[in-house]
């Protein structure tokens, strides 16, 4: 079983549209999670962190279930430029030092 | 504020011949990071500095990869010699610090080096 599994897409939706990622992890003991986002031929760019309670910024909010071992994202309202890919990340670190791994990525494109 | 800096930016090179990429971390980071990333998968981590020492290097093929960061700033990552598996971009990244409490905080990531082996 991979460490991080997310489903590749694409997910292909129209200007506007709420759309959905999830993703799930395998080692219970992992101390935090994110969400990245890399343009295409770019670099990975820090989206947001994600927390127990849930947390918002903007049009995206994301969500962690740390029973289910489960981690979301949720775009609300769609633009050209959220097209990328979205990789879910995990720090599995567990002598003080950051270790993340990283999904495969769900790559979104937003049409017109 | 510079962000992380790499160069070359492209390389191609046979195989079994040696390639060796340079990063400059973002002033004051202590920690830096290169990953490897084969397209279509997502970033994974081939060795951790803390300063000029590693943290972490268990997913690097040490037969063939080495790593430095000699005065604890930029790193060289070197591949030597290269295989057909080794194309892929080689990404740098560096935190402000790394260790106890520092879960979150943002990794930066430089540019990349895009490496083919024919």
């Amino acid at each position: 079983r991979k460490e991080v599994e997310q489903d590749p897409g694409p997910f292909n939706v129209p200007e506007g549209a709420t759309v959905a990622f999830n993703c799930t992890y395998s080692n219970s003991a992992s101390q935090s999670f994110f969400w990245y986002r890399q343009d295409c031929r770019k670099e990975p760019k820090l989206l947001m962190s994600v927390y127990s309670s849930g947390n918002e910024d903007g049009r995206f909010t994301a969500q962690l279930n740390r029973a289910s071992q489960y981690i979301s994202l949720l775009i609300r309202d769609s633009k050209l430029s959220d097209s990328a890919t979205y990789l879910c990340v995990v720090n599995i670190g567990n002598t003080g030092f950051q270790k993340l791994v990283f999904g495969t990525g769900t790559r979104l494109l937003v049409s017109p | 504020e510079a962000g992380v800096a790499q160069s070359p930016r492209y390389k191609i090179i046979e195989k079994r011949q040696s390639v060796a990429f340079w990063c400059n971390p973002i002033s004051g980071h202590a920690t830096l990071y290169w990953y490897q990333q084969i397209l279509g998968q997502g970033p994974k981590l081939l060795i951790q500095f803390q300063n000029n020492g590693v943290v972490d290097d268990s997913q690097l093929p040490k037969d063939r990869f080495s790593a430095e960061r000699l005065k604890g700033v930029d790193s060289t990552l070197k591949i030597q010699p290269a295989k057909l598996e080794d194309s892929a971009v080689y990404l740098c990244a560096s935190s402000l610090m790394s260790g106890a409490g520092s879960n979150d905080y943002e990794q930066y990531f430089g540019p990349g080096t895009r490496l083919t082996v024919t």
